[in-house]
């Protein structure tokens, strides 16, 4: 079946600018995560949802970063003035609450 | 907070030579630890879950075993194609179910 996916693959913005990156997660799965991926560092866990809901929003940076999910889809995370030091992968992950996690490929956020 | 260590930080083998990756964590309540492998340009992609120690895991040329301080990946006769960067996470017993990663170990394979 289709796994994650996620959109753009790759986003080159001014700094100051927002965007906004898209994940849609594995058909059921009721929890969707989103990491970030900073080069030659591991994956930092920014937020994660089940269902609609986001229990757990510890991992924001900063709130010019925030996330909203429709239902038990799709979910976009977006940062506003945007900062160099945003420069990284974006990882989103869905899963059934609790079980292994399956990720999309990314989103390559460079902020010039 | 959950903590975890991997070692080494990159790993030169070549095709045919056995070796051993180290995760070493730290977590409160163990719910599981999983393995991922990473290309360059993707994402990480599932290898295997262990939840208890002793428990031990095969796929292909590798296998996963874990004791209540670390895990290991062993390569078997590896092959160029499991060059790779391997990731090891640790999910911990809090309400959230996320996933705290160390920051990998590179292995290149060579023929």
């Amino acid at each position: 079946g289709a796994g994650v996916s996620q959109s753009p693959s790759n986003k080159v913005t001014e700094k100051g600018k927002d965007v906004e990156l898209r994940c849609d997660p594995i058909s059921g799965h009721t929890a969707l995560y989103w990491y970030r991926q900073r080069l030659g560092q591991g994956l930092e866990f920014l937020i994660y949802f089940q269902g609609n809901s986001a229990p757990d929003k510890s991992g924001l940076p900063s709130d010019r970063f925030s996330a909203e999910r429709t239902g038990e889809s799709v979910s976009t995370l977006t940062i506003q003035r945007t900062q160099q030091e945003d420069s990284a992968v974006y990882l989103c992950a869905s899963s059934h609450a609790g079980d292994t996690q399956y990720f999309g490929p990314g989103t390559r956020l460079t902020v010039l | 907070e959950d903590q975890v260590t991997q070692s080494p930080e990159a790993l030169r083998l070549q095709e045919g030579e056995s070796s051993s990756l180290n995760c070493s964590y730290t977590v409160s309540g163990l719910r599981g630890l999983f393995w991922y492998r990473q290309d360059p340009g993707k994402g990480p992609e599932f290898l295997f879950t262990l939840y208890s120690a002793g428990e031990e895991k095969e796929k292909e040329r590798l296998k996963a075993t874990l004791t209540k301080k670390e895990s290991f990946l062993h390569i078997t006769a590896p092959k160029p194609e499991d060059s790779a960067t391997y990731l090891c996470a640790v999910q911990g017993s809090s309400n959230d179910y996320k996933l705290s990663f160390g920051a990998g170990t590179t292995v290149t394979v060579r023929a």
